[in-house]
């Protein structure tokens, strides 16, 4: 049962236009969550992040929402550059875990700005 | 800058050999983690370790093994390679306690075909 889920494996978007990129958990156990950009041939680098007692936190251009009722959670880009072409990760970690540290991630989706 | 090496790029290697993928971080940190990704799986845990000497499985550790002998190194040990098995190989790593939602720091991955 995959607990984190990117239902949309890629968006294309116009330079300047918003990129909103999704991510649905199923574990209810989950609270704190992460996203992380991957350009091809890089390892994927840490973006934002949310606390589940958050419902919103915002970083220059990019802002994620969390909605804990819908255990759904979204990534806003503002405005989308096309250097923000990659493949963005969905991750989640929950503190009662014992494994400290450990995250689950979603499959990724891959976004294009055109220019 | 925080590191995060591992000591190939590209590996190929022979159905049956074992191979070895090494993995160190310059950054202290207790926590290493080994993913490999796949086009459409996203990316997934294979082992994972807390502190030296300990380890514990993560989703997919079937055909594979792992030894942290000194913090700063995470090997990953695949026992008789197969060609499902090929794949790319991240290694992160991160701070423990009780901030689990602590970012993981990537490396750039190693890209293994097995023929």
């Amino acid at each position: 049962d995959q607990q984190v889920k990117q239902n949309s494996p890629s968006l294309s978007v116009q330079e300047g236009r918003i990129s909103i990129l999704n991510c649905d958990y199923t574990n209810s156990m989950f609270d704190y969550f992460l996203w992380y950009k991957k350009y091809p041939a890089e390892g994927p680098t840490f973006l934002i992040s949310i606390s589940s007692i958050k419902d919103k936190n915002e970083d220059g251009r990019f802002t994620v929402f969390l909605n804990k009722s819908a255990k759904h959670l979204s990534l806003h880009i503002v405005p989308s550059q096309p250097g923000d072409s990659a493949v963005y990760f969905c991750a989640a970690s929950a503190v009662v875990n014992t494994n400290a540290g450990k995250s689950t991630f979603g499959d990724g989706t891959t976004l294009t700005v055109k220019p | 800058d925080v590191k995060v090496t591992q000591s190939s790029r590209y590996l190929v290697k022979r159905t049956g050999e074992k191979v070895f993928l090494e993995c160190v971080q310059d950054m202290d940190h207790e926590n290493m983690f080994w993913y490999r990704q796949d086009p459409g799986l996203g990316l997934r845990l294979i082992y994972f370790s807390y502190d030296v000497k300990m380890k514990e499985k993560g989703d997919i550790p079937e055909g594979y093994s792992v030894s942290r002998e000194k913090k700063e190194r995470f090997s990953l040990i695949l026992e008789s390679a197969s060609t499902n098995q090929t794949s790319m190989y991240l290694c992160a790593s991160s701070t423990p306690g009780l901030a689990v939602g602590n970012e993981q720091f990537f490396g750039p991955g190693t890209r293994l075909t097995v023929l």
